[in-house]
């Protein structure tokens, strides 16, 4: 099925350690973006991607970076994850950056100890 | 900057019966997009509804509809005939062109058999 493909779906780890999720989209989008959800907070940006080549920072970025790879896949690394980033993050994709809505992955919760 | 506010944090409705969810937002725009996302206990991200401010008729999606006030800058999701299958969290979303969304807190909906 056409869509958003995020893993892993949940993961535990150390203060300190690193990963990256990863995020890839087969619907051709062009805009690509990483949100991380917390409790009474909605859904808060953290890095995005209007297009293949270019990444700009959302409203929380701070511990983050990306990797736009190709227009299909963008990733979204923690260096050194503390457990402020304790979170369910999402990768979401959308063919422009305007009113078509975004389709979303499943999201990945992530646990920082 | 575009803020989305709702103001109701849970509700609860009962099987068969109608409920409103409601939503605010602040924009200097004139042409922008509003949404609504459903999110049940699966975490996946749903889209509802999707109103274009531009149009004045509102959005109906089968048994969902909107109440878009332009001028009061209102973003209402009523829900007809609520189903169990409703429970979920719902996020309001605001967009305009060339801007990434911004997404409001979210009401948790609790449909009680």
């Amino acid at each position: 099925n056409a869509g958003v493909t995020q893993t892993p779906k949940f993961q535990v780890l150390k203060t300190g350690q690193s990963m990256t999720l990863q995020c890839a989209q087969d619907m051709n989008h062009n805009s690509m973006y990483w949100y991380r959800q917390d409790p009474g907070m909605g859904l808060r940006l953290i890095y995005y991607s209007a297009s293949e080549g270019t990444t700009d920072k959302g409203e929380v970025p701070n511990g983050y970076n990306v990797s736009r790879l190709n227009k299909r896949e963008f990733s979204l690394r923690l260096e050194s994850a503390a457990p402020s980033q304790t979170s369910v993050y999402f990768c979401a994709s959308s063919e422009v950056r305007t009113g078509y809505g975004y389709t979303f992955g499943s999201g990945t919760r992530l646990t920082v100890v | 900057a575009q803020t989305v506010t709702q103001s109701q944090p849970e509700m609860s409705v009962q099987e068969a019966e109608t409920v409103t969810l409601s939503c605010t937002y602040d924009t200097s725009e004139n042409n922008y997009y509003l949404f609504w996302y459903k999110q049940p206990p699966s975490r996946q991200m749903i889209l509802v509804i999707r109103q274009e401010a531009y149009k004045q008729q509102n959005a109906t999606e089968n048994r969902f509809s909107v109440n878009f006030q332009k001028a009061a800058k209102s973003f209402s999701l009523k829900i007809s005939d609520s189903q169990l299958g409703d429970t979920a969290m719902y996020f309001c979303a605001f967009s305009s062109h060339g801007q990434n969304f911004v997404f409001g807190p979210g009401t948790r909906l609790s449909v009680l058999p």
